[in-house]
């Protein structure tokens, strides 16, 4: 059954730096999102994609976020000077429609000192 | 999983045993429901979906009820077994307008053997 995949698993980093997250959509998924989930808390939209540029974005995404889909299959989330707050589990998901099932990945688990 | 926290609330059952998990929705306008299950560390897996226009919808050992009226959503779940033992999550949507899917806070559900 195909699935999203996501690296790292675990990322740790120090408040400041850059990081990239990585994920692998389902092949003929045509809509990707990346959510997060703060420890204790509900999972949150980030940012939607759709032919190649951002179709939604909530407020939280603002300019030190970017998503980027390098080649026909990775999409990446880049966290430019990361904050203590930043921490957190990051989803990658993928749908075919708008209508249709939403499918995430395993989550990469981000961790700022 | 990551979901989880202090003010989690929390289903305990004996194997066997039919398992309710209920939803109450915010969103009026909301046309698209799905049910999430995470287990500790993993991702939001998709169970199940419904669109507004059922009020009922099944697969295999699990059933959502949808009323749209008190704006309520249930996931029924038959002869629990210890392997559901997750926290799931039912996620709402406004299809035509924002492409995010809301979630709700979780139940955590334990199966005793």
């Amino acid at each position: 059954e195909p699935e999203v995949t996501q690296t790292p698993s675990h990322q740790v980093t120090q408040m400041g730096q850059e990081v990239i997250l990585r994920c692998v959509p389902i092949s003929n998924h045509l809509y990707f999102y990346w959510y997060r989930q703060i420890l204790g808390q509900k999972v949150e939209f980030l940012v939607s994609f759709y032919n190649n540029e951002i179709s939604e974005k909530s407020e939280i995404f603002d300019d030190q976020f970017s998503v980027e889909r390098p080649d026909g299959s990775n999409f990446t989330l880049k966290i430019r000077s990361t904050k203590l707050e930043d921490s957190a589990m990051y989803f990658c998901a993928s749908s075919e429609g708008l209508a249709g099932g939403v499918f995430f990945g395993p989550g990469t688990r981000l961790t700022v000192l | 999983g990551e979901s989880v926290g202090l003010h989690l609330p929390t289903l305990s059952v004996q194997e066997g045993d039919n398992s309710i998990i209920n939803c109450a929705y915010s969103n009026s306008a909301s046309d698209y429901f799905i049910w999430y299950k995470q287990e500790s560390g993993k991702g939001p897996q998709f169970i199940i979906d419904i669109r507004s226009n059922m009020d009922k919808r099944q697969g295999q050992r699990v059933t959502v009820l949808l009323n749209k009226t008190v704006k309520h959503l249930s996931l029924q779940i038959a002869a629990t077994q210890p392997g559901d033992s997750a926290v799931y999550f039912c996620a709402e949507k406004e299809l035509g307008g924002s492409e995010k899917l809301v979630f709700g806070k979780g139940m955590k559900l334990t199966v005793n053997p």
